[in-house]
């Protein structure tokens, strides 16, 4: 019930191509749904986020897609860039987050 | 507007003994969450203060406690340290209203190598 489920755990991405990365949840009492990036030596840094009574919120390069019937939600990175390699985690939470294990994203220059 | 401020940002202690971690969140903040983040087990909750109480618990040992001060400053201490304490320390802080998790922000985090 408390899991978030991510995938992948690694992805290669070329410069200006798209990175999808998925997420899964379990508890349907979640309500809040944010990605994070984290670079090396840092903490995660919120990207962007979504509610569960929006099917998609997009911020600059950054989309999440939502669908609550599925429970799944995942984060598009359009036209990536090298800067943009880091991990990105997933989360979902009402008082506390409950994380995703991660994606370690590289753009290739 | 100042972040979140762990400190230290390295430690290295020994089996058995304990270590105190300290979180300044962003003014205005009164909720101080913290969390593990180790390569095997990734992000996960310790514990949540707010107004100097200790609001939501994770499922971590008694060994790991924590605590806030009246401006919001909260330390986390960990006794009797194992090889397994080994982690990044994050804390992260929040307004701590009804939608406690929206602005929540994280620090750099204390880096803890137990040998």
């Amino acid at each position: 019930q408390q899991q978030v489920k991510q995938s992948p755990q690694s992805l290669i991405v070329q410069k200006g191509g798209i990175s999808i990365i998925n997420c899964a949840y379990e508890n349907t009492a979640f309500d809040y749904f944010p990605w994070y990036q984290q670079f090396p030596g840092k903490g995660p840094a919120l990207l962007i986020a979504i509610r569960p009574d929006v099917s998609e919120k997009k911020e600059g390069r950054f989309t999440i897609s939502f669908n609550k019937s599925a429970k799944q939600f995942s984060l598009h990175i359009m036209d990536s860039q090298p800067g943009d390699s880091a991990t990105y985690f997933c989360a979902a939470g009402t008082y506390k987050y409950i994380f995703g294990t991660g994606t370690r994203l590289k753009v290739l220059a | 507007k100042a972040g979140v401020t762990q400190t230290p940002r390295y430690l290295i202690k020994t089996r058995g003994q304990q270590v105190t971690l300290s979180c300044s969140p962003i003014s205005g903040h009164r909720s101080v969450s913290w969390y593990q983040q180790t390569p095997g087990q990734g992000l996960q909750f310790l514990f949540e203060y707010f107004s100097e109480t200790q609001r939501n618990k994770g499922n971590f040992p008694g060994r790991f406690s924590g605590r806030q001060f009246s401006n919001s400053r909260s330390e986390m201490n960990v006794s009797t340290l194992e090889l397994g304490d080994s982690a990044l320390y994050l804390c992260a802080s929040s307004h701590g209203g009804p939608k406690n998790l929206y602005g929540y922000t994280f620090g750099s985090g204390t880096r803890l190598t137990v040998v």
